[in-house]
This record gives C-alpha cells, structure tokens and sequence, in this order.
C-alpha cells in the first residue's frame, strides 16, 4: 500500500497562474483533508471531505476550491495563485480518528 | 485560529534524557492526539487520548490529559536520536463532523548524542 501520495512535490508558480494539487490515498477512506503549513504556525485545515462527491471548508479556505470526485482522489485548486499562498501543502485521510498524512507539496508564489 | 499551544517551542536534550512536551487548548474536545514529524516529511500519528482518559501509555511514550485545566503532555522516556522531530498536539473538538483536527504550533524536539 502506497497510503497517501501527493502530485506534484513541489512547484514555483508566478503570481496569478493557476495549478491543481492532487492527493491520492489507497486505504478507501471517507474523509480527506487539504492542510497548509506555515512557519511557526503548525497545520490549519483549508478544506475536507467527507466522502466521494462533499466538500467542506476549513479553517482558512479562501483563494482554493477543492472537488472530491472520487473516493480516492482529493483535489485542491488554486486559481490565481499569490504570494500568501507560498506554503507546504498536506493531504490527509482517515477512516475513523487517526489521520493520515501525505509527504507534503512545496509550493512557492513568486 | 490555532486551538493548540505547545510548550516548549524548541527542546534539546541528551540521549537517554527523558523529553517532556505540553499542550494547552481553549474549548471541549472528543480526543488529543500527538503527531510527529520529520524535518520535511509527513505527519505521523503517535497516539491518541480521549476525553475520559487521564493518561496513556504506548512504547517509551506517555501522554496525560487533564480536560479540567485543558491541557495535555507528552513524555518520550529514554530518548533516541532518531526522536528528533518536531511534536504536534490536535484536538478533535467533535464540532461539524468529519473528525477535524485543530493542530498546535508544535515542539521541535532535539536529541543529541
């Protein structure tokens, strides 16, 4: 079992392009979780799943969109990348309680 | 905003040393749990204590939880290099369903040799 696994590692964007991320996990859990990582600021949750077809936000949801189209795959979108949203971006997924979490996408906005 | 305080931000002690970590949040929770990470890597689940739990043990690692004064602490006895990591604290505060986490700003955890 590969787990969870996040596309791409990391990518530099300039200032108003576009770019999806993708989280893949293999475990057939229900519920999904797109978090961002800032220095000094541990994890806030941008947007999660509860199962194939729902979305919900998070804590700090604007500036992405996210689909869950599949069970398996949770995407996260950002449509006019800026630089605030410079960060590491984590996946996760859990069946009941415990979380699991991809190896993280860097992402720089320029 | 961030649920979770952890204290100390930054730890480092000897191997064999045991390390004690402190979490503190602000409302009612379902569960605490810890996480660890390594430098640039994902988060990995250490352990989880609920609500009508006061302590728990796993391996070298002890956690208590204390829902009176909102507080949690994570001891690692008999510390390893390869605990070098930073810890985070997460609570599931069981509102909106879907298990959501509320993370701490996490301890960097230093074991020197």
């Amino acid at each position: 079992n590969a787990g969870v696994t996040q596309t791409p590692k990391f990518r530099v964007l300039k200032t108003g392009q576009s770019m999806t991320l993708l989280c893949a996990q293999d475990m057939n859990h229900e519920y999904m979780y797109w978090y961002r990582q800032d220095p000094g600021m541990g994890l806030r949750l941008i947007h999660y799943s509860v199962g194939e077809g729902t979305t919900a936000k998070g804590e700090v949801p604007d500036g992405y969109n996210v689909s869950r189209l599949k069970k398996q795959n949770f995407l996260l979108g950002l449509e006019s990348a800026a630089p605030s949203q410079t960060s590491v971006y984590f996946c996760a997924s859990s069946y009941i309680e415990t979380q699991y979490f991809g190896p993280g996408t860097r992402l720089l906005v320029l | 905003s961030q649920q979770g305080e952890e204290d100390p931000q930054a730890l480092s002690i000897q191997e064999g040393e045991n390390a004690t970590m402190n979490c503190s949040y602000k409302t009612s929770i379902n569960n605490l749990q810890w996480y660890r990470q390594n430098s640039g890597r994902g988060l990995v689940h250490l352990i989880l204590i609920r609500s009508n739990e006061r302590e728990k043990h796993s391996g070298r690692l002890r956690v208590t939880l204390d829902t009176s004064k909102k507080s949690s602490s994570l001891l690692i006895t008999a510390s390893r290099a390869a605990d070098t990591a930073s810890y985070f604290c997460a609570t599931d505060g069981g509102s909106g369903g879907g298990n959501k986490l509320t993370f701490g700003t996490g301890t960097q955890l230093k074991v020197e040799l």
